[in-house]
């Protein structure tokens, strides 16, 4: 079974400040790894995946993740932060491999503040 | 192309009704998944519909079931409703193999 964990509930940084949120994975085998941003009553948006191939991912917004197979991690970094990234952030995993589906398990999500 | 659309957006039923949730996924995606987000949660898999039949299934119980149809389309049915069945419930669709889910703003039900 595949289990997620965002470490920080609520993350507060200030408008220009590094955004660093969490996540750390358990799974017997390498998944694939995605992060979600959720605004207020709204459904989720793909910021970034990794599947395959380099392990630092860009993705919009100027958010990018490293996959580090080691740490089994998946932190989501921004160096500066602004007032629109105020959201709530899901870190998921879905299982590798072909016929595997395409379920994704979420993480409990980290609560991103940026004070002015 | 279309995106994910749901509805409805809101509703409230009584304890002990039944629901239905709709979903129409986006252009070109074969399959669809159900999540449910309890307040303050993360999104918990429901289920998966693969060419109208169902491919995978979370630890939901039988009163949580579905149906995907010919286009591609999807309902979430939940019998008994219970009070701990409010939640925003999400539709997902992607592409046969493909990694990427789009979803859908999410309907929020509410079980008085």
């Amino acid at each position: 079974a595949q289990s997620v964990t965002q470490l920080g509930s609520h993350v507060s940084v200030s408008e220009g400040a590094l955004v660093l949120l969490r996540c750390n994975y358990s799974s017997s085998v390498p998944p694939y790894l995605f992060w979600y941003v959720q605004y207020p009553n709204q459904g989720l948006q793909l910021l970034l995946k990794y599947t395959t191939g380099a392990t630092l991912v860009k993705g919009i917004n100027g958010f990018e993740a490293e996959f580090k197979k080691s740490e089994t991690s998946f932190h989501l970094t921004k160096p500066s932060a602004h007032m629109s990234d105020a959201a709530e952030y899901f870190c998921a995993v879905m299982p590798s491999g072909n016929n595997a589906g395409n379920m994704l398990t979420f993480g409990g999500g980290t609560r991103l503040m940026v004070k002015p | 192309e279309t995106g994910v659309t749901q509805s409805p957006t809101h509703l409230i039923k009584t304890r002990g009704q039944q629901v239905t949730l709709r979903c129409s996924s986006q252009s070109g995606h074969n399959t669809v998944s159900w999540y449910q987000q309890a307040l303050g949660q993360g999104p918990q898999f429901i289920f998966q519909y693969y060419r109208e039949e169902e491919n995978g299934r979370g630890n939901f119980p039988p009163r949580f079931s579905g149906l995907q149809f010919p286009n591609y389309s999807s309902e979430l049915n939940v019998n008994a409703l219970e009070l701990d069945d409010s939640a925003l419930y999400l539709c997902a669709s992607t592409k046969q193999m493909n990694t990427e889910a789009f979803f859908g703003q999410g309907t929020r039900l509410t079980v008085v």
